[in-house]
């Protein structure tokens, strides 16, 4: 079956510093890939939409700058928080579709604690 | 924009009880919006649960089942009997057909299901 790893799954880093996660497909080919983020009390929201060959599209409060994604392959991708602060605790969720018309399978998530 | 509202957590009720949990939508820029009910099991990933793609029409999935209603905007979660391993966050999410390119998720629901 389809399915997607995150990794890791929790992670603590100093205030100011940088993390990187990663998302794997594993089943099927990651067309595009979908970054969400759940703040502490707040539901999960769009970062950005990764589609291989075609460039990767920002939600409004979330930059290339803040967030690099990477996606270079039909299995593979990344983000890194840089320079992270308080405010980007929370868990960050892939997803990942074969085409524009098939459901979203998403990982389990990366936990980030910023202290 | 478009959103998502749920019955605020948590949900607490008995094994071999009923549940509802209310899922209202607004949809300013999609005449007719996928919707969707995902669940999250402790430690484990965003799985979906059911989707409905039609108005009027009824999805189900694992004894839950949840009907599209144009009219009312609502796309409420039912179960007759709830099981302990029933004990799951459920998300309530809207897409926009046929480039589903962005899920809009609601805040979700804790439910416990005691023995």
């Amino acid at each position: 079956g389809a399915l997607v790893y995150q990794y890791p799954r929790r992670t603590i880093c100093k205030s100011g510093t940088s993390m990187r996660m990663e998302c794997q497909a594993v089943g099927f080919q990651a067309t595009s890939v979908a970054w969400y983020r759940q703040s502490p009390q707040k539901t999960f929201e769009l970062i950005a939409l990764s589609t291989v060959n075609s460039a990767i599209k920002y939600e409004q409060n979330f930059t290339q700058e803040k967030f690099p994604i990477s996606h270079p392959n039909l299995s593979f991708s990344s983000m890194t928080v840089l320079n992270a602060y308080l405010e980007d605790r929370g868990l960050y969720l892939c997803g990942a579709r074969v085409t524009a018309n098939s459901d979203y399978t998403f990982g389990s998530g990366t936990r980030l604690l910023v202290i | 924009g478009d959103s998502v509202t749920q019955t605020e957590g948590p949900v607490t009720v008995s094994e071999s009880e009923s549940l509802i949990i209310n899922c209202t939508y607004s949809a300013t820029s999609i005449a007719y919006p996928n919707l969707f009910w995902y669940v999250r099991y402790p430690g484990e990933g965003l799985q979906l649960l059911l989707k409905v793609i039609t108005a009027g029409q009824k999805g189900s999935s694992r004894g839950f089942e949840a009907t599209y209603n144009k009219e009312t905007t609502s796309f409420h979660l039912q179960k007759a009997s709830v099981q302990e391993s029933d004990s799951a966050v459920y998300y309530c999410a809207l897409g926009d057909p046929p480039n589903t390119n962005k899920v809009v998720f609601g805040t979700g629901t804790r439910l416990q299901v005691l023995p």
